[in-house]
């Protein structure tokens, strides 16, 4: 089945010690989003690819980074990961295109742990 | 900016009966629509969605209603199961690739 994949689903990083995060998707879809989601919050945008495109949001901070080398494949740096940035990362892909308004399908997410 | 938000944080329901979730959203310039169901410890899965264009669509048990008068969304759920329980999530889009979500309804099922 075509889906979107994260890896891995739990990561444990020290405070400050740089931590990546993947995504890769089967669906050959145009636009790649990360997301942090926060106990019993919404999930919040960080930034997004479509193609090779980058769109950050403005509120992102620069301590998190991106990198799409490939259509399948987006990762998430984080340079040095504080106690705030403990959170679910969602991963999500969406068609693109027009008209420009369409489902975005998630990943299961990687739950970060910062001790 | 302008968000989207729901109406009730948490919703307890007796199996079997109808589940109706609401959402405002503030955007006049929204045209498309989305709801998402998300389990404890899982990704958002997609339910159903609904275009400007539309005043209702229904699913499998599920059925979205758009009220652009008074920028309003709702949820309802038929015959609502355990496995209905989670929380749901209504998001906005106008025309930019990306969604708006709102703060989230917690659904729980009684048995």
């Amino acid at each position: 089945d075509a889906m979107v994949i994260q890896n891995p689903r739990y990561q444990v990083t020290q405070f400050g010690k740089p931590v990546t995060l993947s995504c890769s998707q089967t669906l050959n879809h145009n636009v790649m989003y990360w997301y942090q989601q926060k106990s019993s919050q919404a999930p919040k945008l960080l930034f997004h690819y479509y193609d090779k495109d980058f769109n950050n949001e403005a509120d992102t901070p620069d301590n998190f980074q991106s990198r799409r080398p490939n259509t399948s494949f987006c990762f998430l740096d984080i340079r040095s990961p504080g106690l705030g940035d403990a959170a679910m990362y969602l991963c999500a892909t969406s068609r693109g295109g027009t008209p420009s308004y369409n489902e975005q399908f998630f990943g299961p997410g990687t739950r970060l742990t910062v001790l | 900016g302008e968000s989207v938000g729901l109406h009730l944080p948490t919703l307890s329901v007796q199996e079997g009966d109808n589940s109706i979730i609401n959402c405002a959203y503030s955007n006049s310039a929204s045209d498309y629509f989305i709801w998402y169901k998300q389990e404890s410890g899982k990704g958002p899965q997609f339910i159903i969605d609904i275009r400007s264009n539309m005043d209702k669509r229904q699913g499998q048990r599920v059925t979205v209603l758009l009220n652009k008068t008074v920028k309003h969304l709702s949820l309802q759920i038929a015959a609502t199961q355990p496995g209905d329980s989670a929380v749901y999530f209504c998001a906005e889009s106008s025309n930019d690739y990306k969604l708006s979500f709102g703060a989230g309804t917690t659904v729980t099922v009684r048995a």
